[in-house]
Protein backbone atom coordinates (compact mmCIF):
# COMPACT_ATOMS: atom_id res chain seq x y z
CA UNK A 1 0.00 0.00 0.00
CA UNK A 2 1.33 3.55 -0.39
CA UNK A 3 1.40 5.85 1.91
CA UNK A 4 3.77 8.37 3.96
CA UNK A 5 5.76 6.98 7.54
CA UNK A 6 6.70 9.00 9.54
CA UNK A 7 9.01 7.84 13.14
CA UNK A 8 9.04 7.65 15.98
CA UNK A 9 6.18 8.43 16.74
CA UNK A 10 6.93 9.67 20.12
CA UNK A 11 10.93 11.62 20.80
CA UNK A 12 12.37 12.67 23.60
CA UNK A 13 15.42 14.85 23.36
CA UNK A 14 17.80 16.39 26.37
CA UNK A 15 18.16 20.17 25.97
CA UNK A 16 21.60 20.93 23.46
CA UNK A 17 20.81 18.13 21.20
CA UNK A 18 20.30 17.75 18.04
CA UNK A 19 17.34 15.25 16.76
CA UNK A 20 16.40 13.77 13.50
CA UNK A 21 12.72 13.13 12.57
CA UNK A 22 12.11 10.24 9.53
CA UNK A 23 9.50 10.76 7.01
CA UNK A 24 9.35 8.32 4.06
CA UNK A 25 6.69 8.09 1.37
CA UNK A 26 6.32 5.46 -1.14
CA UNK A 27 3.44 8.05 -3.72
CA UNK A 28 6.25 9.02 -6.09
CA UNK A 29 5.04 12.21 -5.15
CA UNK A 30 7.79 15.62 -5.98
CA UNK A 31 6.78 17.61 -2.90
CA UNK A 32 7.15 16.60 0.80
CA UNK A 33 6.45 19.14 3.35
CA UNK A 34 7.43 19.51 7.44
CA UNK A 35 4.79 21.30 9.56
CA UNK A 36 4.61 21.99 13.62
CA UNK A 37 1.83 21.96 15.61
CA UNK A 38 1.35 23.48 19.08
CA UNK A 39 -1.24 22.30 21.28
CA UNK A 40 -4.52 23.50 20.24
CA UNK A 41 -3.36 25.81 17.07
CA UNK A 42 -3.10 24.98 13.84
CA UNK A 43 -0.53 23.87 11.17
CA UNK A 44 2.90 25.93 10.70
CA UNK A 45 5.21 25.33 7.63
CA UNK A 46 8.65 25.16 8.69
CA UNK A 47 10.54 23.22 5.24
CA UNK A 48 9.44 22.38 2.28
CA UNK A 49 11.06 20.59 -0.48
CA UNK A 50 9.44 20.66 -4.34
CA UNK A 51 11.98 18.41 -6.35
CA UNK A 52 14.94 16.36 -5.35
CA UNK A 53 18.12 18.23 -3.98
CA UNK A 54 16.00 21.51 -3.12
CA UNK A 55 14.23 22.78 -0.42
CA UNK A 56 12.79 26.12 0.72
CA UNK A 57 12.04 27.88 4.18
CA UNK A 58 8.56 27.66 5.37
CA UNK A 59 7.12 30.39 7.82
CA UNK A 60 9.54 28.81 11.14
CA UNK A 61 12.63 27.53 9.76
CA UNK A 62 14.90 29.13 12.47
CA UNK A 63 16.51 25.82 14.72
CA UNK A 64 15.31 23.37 12.15
CA UNK A 65 17.49 22.01 9.18
CA UNK A 66 16.57 19.48 6.18
CA UNK A 67 17.72 17.26 3.32
CA UNK A 68 15.98 15.66 0.04
CA UNK A 69 18.84 13.63 -1.34
CA UNK A 70 16.16 10.81 -2.27
CA UNK A 71 12.72 11.67 -3.71
CA UNK A 72 11.19 8.80 -1.41
CA UNK A 73 12.67 10.63 1.98
CA UNK A 74 12.69 14.37 3.66
CA UNK A 75 14.38 13.98 6.81
CA UNK A 76 13.73 16.98 9.39
CA UNK A 77 16.87 17.85 12.03
CA UNK A 78 16.02 19.77 14.82
CA UNK A 79 18.56 21.49 15.95
CA UNK A 80 19.88 22.96 19.72
CA UNK A 81 19.35 26.30 18.21
CA UNK A 82 15.61 26.00 18.19
CA UNK A 83 14.52 26.72 22.02
CA UNK A 84 10.78 25.53 21.69
CA UNK A 85 11.37 22.45 20.21
CA UNK A 86 8.22 20.39 22.39
CA UNK A 87 5.55 19.87 19.27
CA UNK A 88 3.68 17.63 17.45
CA UNK A 89 5.86 17.28 13.71
CA UNK A 90 3.78 16.17 10.86
CA UNK A 91 4.97 15.22 7.29
CA UNK A 92 3.16 15.58 4.51
CA UNK A 93 3.92 15.03 0.35
CA UNK A 94 1.87 16.14 -2.86
CA UNK A 95 1.83 15.46 -6.57
CA UNK A 96 1.84 18.93 -8.49
CA UNK A 97 -1.47 20.61 -7.73
CA UNK A 98 -3.10 17.73 -5.96
CA UNK A 99 -3.91 16.74 -2.56
CA UNK A 100 -1.63 16.21 0.59
CA UNK A 101 -1.09 13.29 2.23
CA UNK A 102 0.08 13.35 5.99
CA UNK A 103 1.87 10.60 8.39
CA UNK A 104 0.73 9.64 11.56
CA UNK A 105 3.49 12.27 13.12
CA UNK A 106 5.94 12.61 15.32
CA UNK A 107 5.24 14.05 19.41
CA UNK A 108 8.74 15.46 20.65
CA UNK A 109 9.14 16.04 23.80
CA UNK A 110 12.49 18.22 25.72
CA UNK A 111 13.35 16.71 28.37
CA UNK B 1 -3.71 31.92 6.70
CA UNK B 2 -2.15 31.35 9.66
CA UNK B 3 -2.84 32.93 13.32
CA UNK B 4 0.17 31.71 15.09
CA UNK B 5 -0.76 32.28 19.08
CA UNK B 6 -4.24 31.77 19.00
CA UNK B 7 -6.19 28.88 20.02
CA UNK B 8 -8.30 27.43 17.37
CA UNK B 9 -11.99 28.57 17.61
CA UNK B 10 -14.74 26.17 18.46
CA UNK B 11 -17.78 25.40 16.90
CA UNK B 12 -20.23 23.18 19.11
CA UNK B 13 -22.96 21.97 17.45
CA UNK B 14 -25.93 19.38 18.71
CA UNK B 15 -26.20 15.71 17.12
CA UNK B 16 -27.95 15.38 14.07
CA UNK B 17 -27.70 19.56 13.04
CA UNK B 18 -25.96 20.47 9.52
CA UNK B 19 -22.39 22.05 10.62
CA UNK B 20 -20.76 24.91 8.60
CA UNK B 21 -17.05 25.62 8.61
CA UNK B 22 -15.55 28.75 6.90
CA UNK B 23 -12.52 29.63 5.92
CA UNK B 24 -10.91 32.81 4.46
CA UNK B 25 -8.19 31.75 1.95
CA UNK B 26 -4.96 34.56 1.30
CA UNK B 27 -4.05 33.92 -2.25
CA UNK B 28 -6.17 34.95 -5.02
CA UNK B 29 -4.67 32.84 -7.48
CA UNK B 30 -4.36 29.79 -5.85
CA UNK B 31 -6.68 27.17 -8.30
CA UNK B 32 -7.30 24.10 -5.32
CA UNK B 33 -8.39 23.83 -2.08
CA UNK B 34 -8.38 20.85 0.51
CA UNK B 35 -11.00 20.62 3.47
CA UNK B 36 -8.70 18.10 5.97
CA UNK B 37 -10.35 16.40 9.12
CA UNK B 38 -8.00 16.16 11.97
CA UNK B 39 -8.61 13.60 15.24
CA UNK B 40 -6.08 14.57 18.25
CA UNK B 41 -3.22 12.58 18.01
CA UNK B 42 -3.30 11.69 14.49
CA UNK B 43 -2.42 13.14 10.39
CA UNK B 44 -4.92 15.38 9.02
CA UNK B 45 -7.12 13.39 6.36
CA UNK B 46 -8.18 14.17 3.15
CA UNK B 47 -12.19 14.75 3.16
CA UNK B 48 -13.22 16.82 0.07
CA UNK B 49 -11.51 19.23 -2.51
CA UNK B 50 -12.50 21.90 -5.15
CA UNK B 51 -10.57 23.59 -7.91
CA UNK B 52 -11.59 26.88 -8.86
CA UNK B 53 -13.45 26.31 -11.83
CA UNK B 54 -15.81 25.30 -9.84
CA UNK B 55 -18.03 26.63 -7.05
CA UNK B 56 -19.71 23.66 -5.21
CA UNK B 57 -18.90 20.41 -4.60
CA UNK B 58 -20.61 17.62 -2.85
CA UNK B 59 -19.50 14.53 -0.92
CA UNK B 60 -20.82 12.45 1.32
CA UNK B 61 -22.50 14.23 3.80
CA UNK B 62 -20.25 17.19 2.93
CA UNK B 63 -20.21 19.62 0.63
CA UNK B 64 -17.71 22.51 0.04
CA UNK B 65 -18.51 25.87 -1.03
CA UNK B 66 -15.91 28.52 -2.91
CA UNK B 67 -17.03 32.11 -3.25
CA UNK B 68 -13.64 33.04 -5.40
CA UNK B 69 -14.42 37.20 -5.34
CA UNK B 70 -14.34 37.18 -1.48
CA UNK B 71 -11.83 34.37 -1.14
CA UNK B 72 -14.15 32.44 0.84
CA UNK B 73 -14.31 28.79 1.55
CA UNK B 74 -16.92 26.83 3.18
CA UNK B 75 -17.32 23.14 4.67
CA UNK B 76 -20.67 21.53 5.37
CA UNK B 77 -21.61 18.57 7.44
CA UNK B 78 -25.02 17.39 6.81
CA UNK B 79 -26.50 15.33 9.83
CA UNK B 80 -23.33 15.71 12.52
CA UNK B 81 -22.42 12.61 14.49
CA UNK B 82 -20.46 12.14 17.26
CA UNK B 83 -17.45 11.13 14.75
CA UNK B 84 -17.60 14.74 13.08
CA UNK B 85 -15.64 15.78 16.60
CA UNK B 86 -12.54 16.73 15.26
CA UNK B 87 -10.48 19.98 13.77
CA UNK B 88 -11.06 20.95 10.43
CA UNK B 89 -8.61 23.01 7.88
CA UNK B 90 -8.93 24.41 4.77
CA UNK B 91 -5.69 24.43 2.30
CA UNK B 92 -5.28 25.79 -0.74
CA UNK B 93 -2.46 25.25 -3.16
CA UNK B 94 -1.82 27.49 -6.00
CA UNK B 95 -0.32 24.96 -8.33
CA UNK B 96 1.37 24.54 -11.35
CA UNK B 97 -1.34 27.01 -13.42
CA UNK B 98 -0.80 30.03 -11.62
CA UNK B 99 2.71 29.41 -11.47
CA UNK B 100 3.01 29.27 -7.66
CA UNK B 101 4.35 25.87 -7.26
CA UNK B 102 3.37 23.37 -5.45
CA UNK B 103 3.28 25.03 -1.79
CA UNK B 104 0.34 23.92 0.51
CA UNK B 105 -0.59 26.74 2.86
CA UNK B 106 -3.18 25.91 5.34
CA UNK B 107 -5.59 27.66 7.27
CA UNK B 108 -5.84 28.61 11.39
CA UNK B 109 -8.74 25.55 11.43
CA UNK B 110 -11.82 25.25 13.39
CA UNK B 111 -12.38 22.74 16.46
CA UNK B 112 -15.90 20.93 15.79
CA UNK B 113 -17.69 19.57 19.13
CA UNK B 114 -20.55 17.86 18.65
CA UNK B 115 -22.99 17.72 21.58
CA UNK B 116 -25.12 14.86 22.44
Amino acid sequence: DGGITQSPKYLFRKEGQNVTLSCEQNLNHDAMYWYRQDPGQGLRLIYYSQIVNDFQKGDIAEGYSVSREKKESFPLTVTSAQKNPTAFYLCASTQRGGEAFFGQGTRLTVV
Amino acid sequence: GESVGLHLPTLSVQEGDNSIINCAYSNSASDYFIWYKQESGKGPQFIIDIRSNMDKRQGQRVTVLLNKTVKHLSLQIAATQPGDSAVYFCAENPGILTGGGNKLTFGTGTQLKVEL
